[in-house]
């Protein structure tokens, strides 16, 4: 069964820094992954997905992530962050076929002024 | 707007109480799931219908009942909850179940249990 793992429950940058979210993945078959955001009080809003075209995938908001099947990896990525990207976000992977979605744990954003 | 409804968006119920939680999509997808966020665990997955029939149940407790009249309308009925069910319950939907693209979520409904 696949499985998602986030590194981090809790990471805070400076505002302008570089974003790095950590996720690594356990799937048997070449997976799916997904990268959502969720505000306060909100539900998850999908920001990327990767489906076995690039590796390298964009999203909304300036994010990228990037699949790297020998490390099992699909890390989030953002450049210069900003206070408005301060929320919680979910890795989640899917096999091929008809399997529902499976989330890590989540990894809390908090961008400082 | 998000595309997914759910109502109510806050609960606040006792534990022998009957209540609740609807979702509604018009986005023309087939499936629909009930999801569990509690803090500090993984979303977890409740409940998986594809057009209208119930593909999944994660060995959730009888005291959480889903009901999928028509591929718009999903509800999660309750009864005789426990504190620890307090939580915030999500709904998506995708275009298939299974399928690739991605979910659709609500924005949830904030349930309190006393």
């Amino acid at each position: 069964a696949q499985s998602v793992t986030q590194l981090g429950s809790h990471v805070s940058v400076s505002e302008g820094a570089l974003v790095l979210l950590r996720c690594n993945y356990s799937s048997s078959v070449p997976p799916y992954l997904f990268w959502y955001v969720q505000y306060p009080n909100q539900g998850l809003q999908l920001l990327l997905k990767y489906t076995s075209a690039a590796t390298l995938v964009k999203g909304i908001n300036g994010f990228e992530a990037e699949f790297k099947k020998s490390e099992t990896s699909f890390h989030l990525t953002k450049p210069s962050a900003h206070m408005s990207d301060a929320a919680e976000y979910f890795c989640a992977v899917s096999d091929v076929g008809n399997t529902p979605l499976v989330f890590g744990k989540g990894t809390r954003l908090s961008v400082i002024a | 707007e998000t595309g997914v409804t759910q109502t109510p968006r806050h609960l606040v119920m006792g534990m022998t109480n009957k209540k609740s939680l609807k979702c509604e999509q018009h986005l023309g997808h087939n499936a629909m799931y009930w999801y569990k966020q509690s803090a500090k665990k993984p979303l977890e997955l409740m409940f998986v219908y594809s057009l209208e029939e119930r593909v999944e149940n994660n060995s959730v407790p009888s005291r959480f009942s889903p009901e999928c009249p028509n591929s718009s309308h999903l509800f999660l009925h309750l009864h005789t909850l426990q504190p620890e069910d307090s939580a915030l319950y999500l709904c998506a939907s995708s275009r298939q179940a299974g399928e690739n693209y991605g979910y659709t979520f609500g924005s949830g409904t904030r349930l309190t249990v006393v």
